[in-house]
Order: C-alpha cells, then sequence, then structure tokens
C-alpha cells in the first residue's frame, strides 16, 4: 500500500535559518505530491504540490522537487521566520491505483524562534 | 475564494450525548472526507463520501456515522459521545480525480466530559 514517511519532530530552528524538512513516499502507481501547512489552531492548508517525477514545487519561499529515483519529496526553505511555526504534512495522490485519496505523513513541527 | 465550512471551532459536549458537527463547502466538490487529528498519531481518516447519499469507512469508524444528503454537506455525527472522542476534526473536500489535493476547513475542538 501508500505510504508517506515524515522526519520526526519537533524541530526548532533560529530566524535565517535553513529549513529541510525529510519525506520519502512508497506508491504503487504515479503519485502527485503535496505539502501541507497547519498553523495553530487552523485547519491544513495546501503549500506546494508536485504532480510528475523531476517537478519543483514552490509557494512562499518553500520548495521542494519531486525525486522519483529516490522516491523523496523534501521541503526546504533558504530563510525562515518566525511567522512558518507550523505543523507541516507531507502527502501523495496516487493516479495509478485509481486513488481518490491522500495519504499523510505525521507531520512535523517547526518551531522558529527569534 | 473557495471555502470548507465547519460550524463550530470550539466545542464541549457531555459524555453519552449524540454529537452532529457539519461541513459544508461551496466549490460543488464530489469528495468529501472527515479526519480525527491526535497528537503523535497525525491524521487518521473517519469516513468519506464519493458522492451524494454515498459513503465509505476509512480508518478508524467505530463509534461515528456519517451522513450526506446534499452534495455541499457532509456531517459527522457521534452516536454517544465518549471522553476518548475528544479531539481535533477537520472536514475536507476535493474535485474528483487526483492531482488537486483537499481544501480543509478550520477544525473544530471537540472536548467530551
Amino acid at each position: 500500500g501508500n505510504s508517506v514517511t515524515q522526519m520526526e519532530g519537533p524541530v526548532t530552528l533560529s530566524e535565517e535559518a535553513f529549513l529541510t524538512i525529510n519525506c520519502t513516499y512508497t506508491a504503487t502507481g504515479y503519485p502527485s505530491l503535496f505539502w501541507y501547512v497547519q498553523y495553530p489552531g487552523e485547519g491544513l492548508q495546501l503549500l506546494l504540490k508536485a504532480t510528475k517525477a523531476d517537478d519543483k514545487g514552490s509557494n512562499k519561499g518553500f520548495e521542494a522537487t519531486y525525486r522519483k529515483e529516490t522516491t523523496s519529496f523534501h521541503l526546504e526553505k533558504g530563510s525562515v521566520q518566525v511567522s512558518d511555526s507550523a505543523v507541516y504534512f507531507c502527502a501523495l495522490s496516487d493516479r495509478g491505483a485509481g486513488s481518490y485519496q491522500l495519504t499523510f505523513g505525521k507531520g512535523t513541527k517547526l518551531s522558529v524562534i527569534p | 475564494d473557495v471555502k470548507v465550512t465547519q460550524s463550530s471551532r470550539y466545542l464541549v459536549k457531555r459524555t453519552g450525548e449524540k454529537v452532529f458537527l457539519e461541513c459544508v463547502q461551496d466549490m460543488d466538490h464530489e469528495n468529501m472526507f472527515w479526519y480525527r487529528q491526535d497528537p503523535g498519531l497525525g491524521l487518521r481518516l473517519i469516513y468519506f463520501s464519493y458522492d451524494v447519499k454515498m459513503k465509505e469507512k476509512g480508518d478508524i469508524p467505530e463509534g461515528y456515522s456519517v451522513s450526506r444528503e446534499k452534495k455541499e454537506r457532509f456531517s459527522l455525527i457521534l452516536e454517544s459521545a465518549s471522553t476518548n472522542q475528544t479531539s481535533m476534526y477537520l472536514c475536507a473536500s476535493s474535485l474528483s480525480g487526483t492531482g488537486e489535493g483537499y481544501t480543509f476547513g478550520s477544525g473544530t475542538r471537540l472536548t467530551v466530559v
């Protein structure tokens, strides 16, 4: 079956530090990949997505590249801000298996300190 | 702006009560989902629906039921609330077909006392 594995948190960084949150996946078909962000007390919001190998998704300074050879979709940001403190979820949607559902990782909590 | 609206942000109910959590979307999406979110456990799928009057069990349906009488509305029902159902509940919707992802509501934090 499909699965998504994210690095365990929490992750604590100083403002302006470089961020990487690792995400690897297992899928039976040709997945689309997503990063969602959840700010405190809120629901999840789509941060970025990539639908095929070598695509790069980007938004708000965050980037992730779909790497089929390593089955990875790591989230990166060059300089984090306090306002980036949130929980980040990696997810996949597998077209090949005909599934309409997203499979989520368990989430990684990021805290950015001034 | 497209929206998924959950009727309550915070809810406190007593053990044994029947609880209704409402979710409405204005995007004409076919698919709707209910998740619960607990620390350390991530998101767990309770029920989902691909169309009006259709429902499918997710990973943890016990103690819950759902209703989808209209395309835009998907209700989660706790038949007899228990303290272990204290959680954050998230509703989401999506257009049929993959690659689009989900749109989530803001969540309902339910406390059962």
